[in-house]
């Protein structure tokens, strides 16, 4: 049973670019949710998407957008990239029936920003 | 709104020892509550879950948790602390009837001495 994998591992941009993060689900999930996390803090909650459409957001600019596609894999977007966007970048997934309340993350994408 | 608060960002023992991680929360609705460890340079790995059944939770790697609403709190416990539980330790809510996101404490880092 595959987990939720992400890539790159690892990714390294300079100030202004744009950068595009990938998320393969657990295997039977079709919810996933993106997080952020700064070094040394929990993880900030981005956005989730449900059935190829952003179902709830957080405090994010919309310099972070998303997609997930009919596999239910998903892509974090993020335009002119700042200091700050450097983080580790988390996917989690749940699935939409049985056991909805639980995510699953993956390794984690980390991402600096030069 | 909701929120985690986790008191004490560094925790010590010393291998044998027990363990006792805390965590209080805030929700306006019966939350759904989490501890998720994670190992340095890694994802989230979750511990275990409390979803409005039993009030003490079993998880995994000996660890579990009460959940006291009267105290709005949810600490994590290990009877018997071993090397290997060097780790990050997160405690989250979830309020599923706004979609499910995570809310994160901050974290606590938990050493184990020899």
């Amino acid at each position: 049973d595959a987990g939720v994998t992400q890539s790159p591992t690892h990714l390294i941009k300079t100030r202004g670019q744009q950068v595009t993060l990938r998320c393969s689900p657990k295997s039977g999930h079709d919810t996933v949710s993106w997080y952020q996390q700064a070094l040394g803090q929990g993880p900030q909650f981005i956005f989730q998407y449900y059935e190829e459409e952003e179902r709830q957001r957080g405090n994010f600019p919309d310099r972070f957008s998303g997609h997930q596609f009919p596999n239910y894999s998903s892509e974090l977007n993020v335009n002119a990239l700042l200091l700050g966007d450097s983080a580790l970048y988390l996917c989690a997934s749940s699935s939409s029936w049985g056991d909805q309340e639980t995510q699953y993350f993956g390794p984690g994408t980390r991402l600096l920003v030069l | 709104a909701q929120s985690v608060t986790q008191l004490g960002s560094h925790v010590s023992v010393s291998e044998g020892a027990l363990v006792l991680l805390r965590c209080n929360y805030s929700s306006s609705v019966p939350p759904y509550l989490f501890w998720y460890v994670q190992y340095p340079n890694q994802g989230l790995q979750l511990l275990l879950k409390y979803t409005s059944a039993a009030t003490l939770v079993k998880g995994i790697n000996g660890f579990e948790a009460e959940f006291k609403k009267s105290e709005t709190s949810f600490h994590l416990t290990k009877p018997s602390a071993h090397m290997s539980d060097a780790a990050e330790y997160f405690c989250a809510v979830s309020d599923w009837n706004q979609g499910g996101k995570l809310i994160f404490g901050q974290g606590t880092e938990l050493s184990v001495k020899p």
